[in-house]
C-alpha cells in the first residue's frame, strides 16, 4: 500500500541548532513530494517539493528537504532553529487516483524550538 | 488575491442539522479539494474536483457532498450532521491533480456537532 510515515510525534530542538523532521514514503513510481507546515489555528503553507532533479531542495523560510531514493526518505531540515518554527509540520506524497493523483498525507510531526 | 477563502470560520450544529462550508478561490485553480483534519489522524480528503462539473469521493465521503459548478466555488454540504463530524474543516487547491503543483489551503472551518 503507498504510505508516508513521519516517525516522530513531536520533536524538541534548542534555538540556533540544526533541526530535523523525518519522512519516510512508500509510493510506485517516482514520487512527487511536499512539505508543509501549519501554525496554530491556521491552514496548511507549501514549504518545498522534491519533483525531480537535485536530491537537496530549498524552500521557504530557510528550510531545505534531501530526497533519498534508496531509503525512501525526504527529510526536513534547517541548519538553524528559530523559536518562530514551532508548529506542526506534514510530509506528503503524490499518488495515482484512477486519472488524476491525489496526495497521501503523514501524520504531522509537533516541532518545539526552545529559547 | 484573497488566496483561498472559507466561510464561516466557527459553526455549532445539533445532531441533524444541515449546513453548507463555502469554499472560494481566486487564483483560476483547477483542483480544489476538502479535507477534515482530526487530532492523532492528520488530514483526511473528503471530497476533491478537477474542474467545474468534475468532482470524486475522497477516503472519507459518506455524509458529506460536493459540487463545483463554477471554478471559483467548491461548497461542502453536511447532509445531517452527526457527532463524529466534528473536525477541523480545510479547503485547498491547486493550478492540477495531475502536476506536482503545490495546494494553497483556506484558514480553516471549525466544526461542532452537539
Amino acid at each position: 500500500a503507498q504510505s508516508v510515515a513521519q516517525p516522530e510525534d513531536q520533536v524538541n530542538v534548542a534555538e540556533g541548532n540544526p533541526l530535523t523532521v523525518k519522512c519516510t514514503y512508500s509510493v510506485s513510481g517516482n514520487p512527487y513530494l511536499f512539505w508543509y507546515v501549519q501554525y496554530p489555528n491556521r491552514g496548511l503553507q507549501f514549504l518545498l517539493k522534491y519533483i525531480t532533479g537535485d536530491n537537496l531542495v530549498k524552500g521557504s523560510y530557510g528550510f531545505e528537504a534531501e530526497f533519498n531514493k534508496s531509503q525512501t526518505s525526504f527529510h526536513l531540515k534547517k541548519p538553524s532553529a528559530l523559536v518562530s518554527d514551532s508548529a506542526l509540520y506534514f510530509c506528503a506524497v503524490r499518488v495515482n487516483a484512477g486519472n488524476n493523483r491525489k496526495l497521501i498525507w503523514g501524520l504531522g510531526t509537533s516541532l518545539a524550538v526552545n529559547p | 488575491n484573497a488566496g483561498v477563502t472559507q466561510t464561516p470560520k466557527f459553526q455549532v450544529l445539533k445532531t441533524g442539522q444541515s449546513m453548507t462550508l463555502q469554499c472560494a478561490q481566486d487564483m483560476n485553480h483547477e483542483y480544489m479539494s476538502w479535507y477534515r483534519q482530526d487530532p492523532g489522524m492528520g488530514l483526511r480528503l473528503i471530497h476533491y474536483s478537477v474542474g467545474a462539473g468534475i468532482t470524486d469521493q475522497g477516503e472519507v465521503p459518506n455524509g458529506y457532498n460536493v459540487s463545483r459548478s463554477t471554478t471559483e466555488d467548491f461548497p461542502l454540504r453536511l447532509l445531517s450532521a452527526a457527532p463524529s463530524q466534528t473536525s477541523v474543516y480545510f479547503c485547498a487547491s491547486s493550478w492540477s491533480g495531475t502536476g506536482g503543483y503545490e495546494q494553497y489551503f483556506g484558514p480553516g472551518t471549525r466544526l461542532t456537532v452537539t
